[in-house]
């Protein structure tokens, strides 16, 4: 089945520092969006971005949809600790929106 | 408003035994997802309701699976014959509408452990 690309399984980052992560796919998805994941919590969305090309930010994050619309990118900018959680991609290719994801990336951030 | 709840939160079975997992979506919802959660992986798509019609059934992974939602509110997703292998987090999700540009929003969880 479709598979969303998410790689290293975790990272390592000093409070303060900017981070990016990648998302790729071999099959084109038309809605990309960008969930975190807290122990206990289910995913909540962060960023959506619906358009190939469309740069979107919510305060410190941005992402982008990828114009081959099979990749997107997920920016933090000065890392905090509540940043700590599993980041995951997720993609919409059909009408009745299920969510393919990732296999998510586990942010830590040092003090 | 409440979001959306679900229950129990943790579930032990022994291996055989049935169990029945409960999603009360956010009111007025009209889709309402179910996900499995294995250990370490991202959440995969098990069904897909729009209001009491289960529109999508593709990620159950064996007839031991079903899921319902009779008045298109609360679902009940129903795994019969338990296995190891269906130890995971069952997350469900609602939206307002069945558009792809409505936000999914994620309940808590159910935690199944099956010895």
């Amino acid at each position: 089945g479709q598979q969303l690309n998410q790689s290293p399984q975790s990272m390592f980052i000093q409070e303060g520092e900017d981070v990016s992560m990648n998302c790729t796919s071999s099959s084109i998805f038309n809605t990309w969006l960008w969930y975190k994941q807290e122990p206990g919590e289910g995913p909540v969305l962060l960023i959506a971005l619906y358009k190939a090309g469309e740069l979107t930010s919510n305060g410190r994050l941005t992402a982008q949809f990828g114009i081959t619309r099979k990749d997107s990118f997920l920016n933090i900018s000065a890392s905090i600790p509540s940043d700590v959680g599993i980041y995951f991609c997720a993609g919409i290719t059909g009408a009745n929106s299920k969510l393919t994801f990732g296999k998510g990336i586990t942010l830590s951030v040092r003090p | 408003g409440a979001g959306v709840s679900q229950s129990p939160r943790y579930k032990v079975a022994k291996r055989g035994q049935d169990v029945a997992l409960r999603c009360d979506p956010i009111s007025g919802h009209v889709s309402l997802f179910w996900y499995q959660q294995a250990l370490g992986q991202g959440p995969e798509f098990l069904t897909y309701f729009q209001n009491e019609a289960q529109l999508d059934k593709s990620g159950l992974p064996s007839d031991r699976f079903f899921a319902e939602r009779p008045e298109g509110s609360v679902s009940t997703l129903k795994i019969q014959r338990t296995q190891q292998e269906d130890s995971a987090v069952y997350l469900c999700a609602s939206s307002y509408t069945s558009g792809r540009t409505d936000t999914q929003y994620f309940g808590p969880g159910t935690r199944l452990t099956v010895l």
